[in-house]
């Protein structure tokens, strides 16, 4: 089982700075199948991002995903007021597929 | 635009069977392209995958889970189902029913693209 170690637990910024999100793999991830999720307090998930650094639709360009292998950033290049949430990745292309703890971005 | 909607019971007694149906509308479930799954949500907790299901029948569990769990698809109401046997307290969750894109060659598990509201399911007496 691939576990996913994200960090930090808490992120406290303010609106329109850099949010750097990380999320680290036990193991290589194949083809780098690594998705990331938003949540917002009683909502489901939202995929943010597919494949490592493919943005899913309708999700704005200040959102990006990078890396390969075993570890994997999100970035949001300037936060908004709606994007302070908790943020998920999680691996899939092998079972069992698995979630992070989560990063939680607050307001500072 | 798919829809997916969470039904059930909402408290379930400890040792019985936990037992939900995902309705999909807005697309079709028979969709060669997609799997559809479960995942769960213990209060203030992270996300745990439970399992997914293909339309021709094919499942994957959790390995953590699969002795308890059973995944059902049935094409014709356009719905899927998990029932979860033997609950005990700490399957106490919201849980969410979800499309999932799984890339060719993988072992039927992807990422989920679509999401119900998810359902909050008590384990108590």
């Amino acid at each position: 089982e691939i576990v996913l170690t994200q960090s930090p637990g808490t992120l406290s910024l303010s609106p329109g700075e850099r949010a750097t999100l990380s999320c680290r793999a036990s193991q290589s991830v194949s083809s780098s199948y690594l998705a990331w999720y938003q949540q917002k307090p009683g909502q489901a998930p939202r995929l943010l991002i597919y494949g490592a650094s493919y943005r899913a639709t309708g999700i704005p360009d200040r959102f990006s995903g990078s890396g390969s292998g075993t570890d994997f950033t999100l970035t949001i290049s300037r936060l908004e007021p709606e994007d302070f949430a908790v943020y998920y990745c999680q691996h899939y292309g092998t079972s069992p597929l698995t979630f992070g703890g989560g990063t939680k971005v607050e307001i500072k | 635009q798919l829809q997916l909607q969470e039904s059930g019971p909402r408290l379930v007694k400890p040792s019985e069977t936990l037992s939900l149906t995902c309705t999909v509308s807005g697309g079709s479930i028979s969709s060669s392209s997609y799997y559809w799954g479960w995942i769960r949500q213990p209060p203030g907790k992270g996300l745990e995958w439970i399992g997914t299901i293909y339309y021709s029948g094919s499942t994957y569990y959790n390995p953590s889970l699969n002795s308890r769990v059973t995944i059902s698809i049935d094409t014709s109401k356009n719905q899927f189902s998990l029932k979860l046997r033997s609950v005990p307290a700490a399957d106490t969750a919201v849980y969410y029913c979800a499309r999932s894109d799984v890339p060719y060659g993988a072992v039927g598990t992807g990422y989920f693209d679509q999401w119900g509201q998810g359902t909050r399911v008590t384990v108590s007496s």
